[in-house]
């Protein structure tokens, strides 16, 4: 079955640490999204790639990096310079022509140690 | 920037309830997705609305595009145990998959 798989489910980070976030898709979706989710806030858009080796900066991406070397792949990195990382971690796929119907996946939720 | 407002924050309703929540905005945006959230997981695409006016259902959901395409409203009829969750509404312009979820309704239902 085609889908979206983020691992690991659950995270922990210690200070000063970089950690990075898998994000892998089957759909052959062009376009990837990271998102990051507060508790009792909306979503917020971190990165967006909408083809291989070209990625933008969403609302909030201080303290987070990207690549995007392979149609399939997504990493998410959350480095030290990120100094309230605790949160759920979505990301998302779509097809061209119809960017707004993102596809999910089912999340990491970092926490800090 | 863009002020987006969801209503209300959280329901707890009694099955076969009737439920209704929306999302205003000060800004006009071209769609209106609806998405809903089940805990630990990631958010599934329930409705999607392309035109100012529109009314579109997907089973016991009915949703709206306002006419000033600043708002939109999502019913749920005769609510049941899974319809639990949390509920984005999620504005968009233009073609870029760039879009301003609102903050959430949490709904919870009771059997």
């Amino acid at each position: 079955d085609g889908g979206i798989t983020q691992s690991p489910k659950y995270l922990f980070r210690k200070e000063g640490q970089n950690v990075t976030l898998s994000c892998e898709q089957n759909l052959n979706h062009d376009a990837m999204y990271w998102y990051r989710q507060d508790p009792g806030q909306g979503l917020r858009l971190i990165y967006y790639s909408q083809i291989v080796n070209d990625f933008q900066k969403g609302d909030i991406a201080e303290g987070y990096s990207v690549s995007r070397e392979k149609k399939e792949s997504f990493p998410l990195t959350v480095t030290s310079a990120q100094k309230n990382p605790t949160a759920f971690y979505l990301c998302a796929s779509s097809i061209t022509g119809t960017r707004e119907k993102l596809f999910f996946g089912s999340g990491t939720q970092l926490s800090v140690l | 920037g863009q002020q987006l407002n969801q209503s209300p924050q959280s329901m707890f309703i009694q099955e076969g309830e009737d439920v209704s929540m929306n999302c205003t905005s000060s800004s006009i945006f071209n769609t209106w997705l609806w998405y809903k959230q089940e805990p630990g997981e990631g958010p599934v695409l329930l409705i999607a609305l392309y035109k100012a006016g529109e009314l579109t259902s997907n089973g016991r959901l009915t949703a709206q595009f306002g006419i000033t395409r600043k708002d939109s409203f999502l019913n749920i009829s005769a609510s049941i145990p899974s319809d639990v969750g949390i509920y984005f509404c999620a504005p968009g312009s233009g073609n870029t998959g760039k879009l301003i979820f609102g903050q959430g309704t949490t709904l919870q239902v009771k059997p």
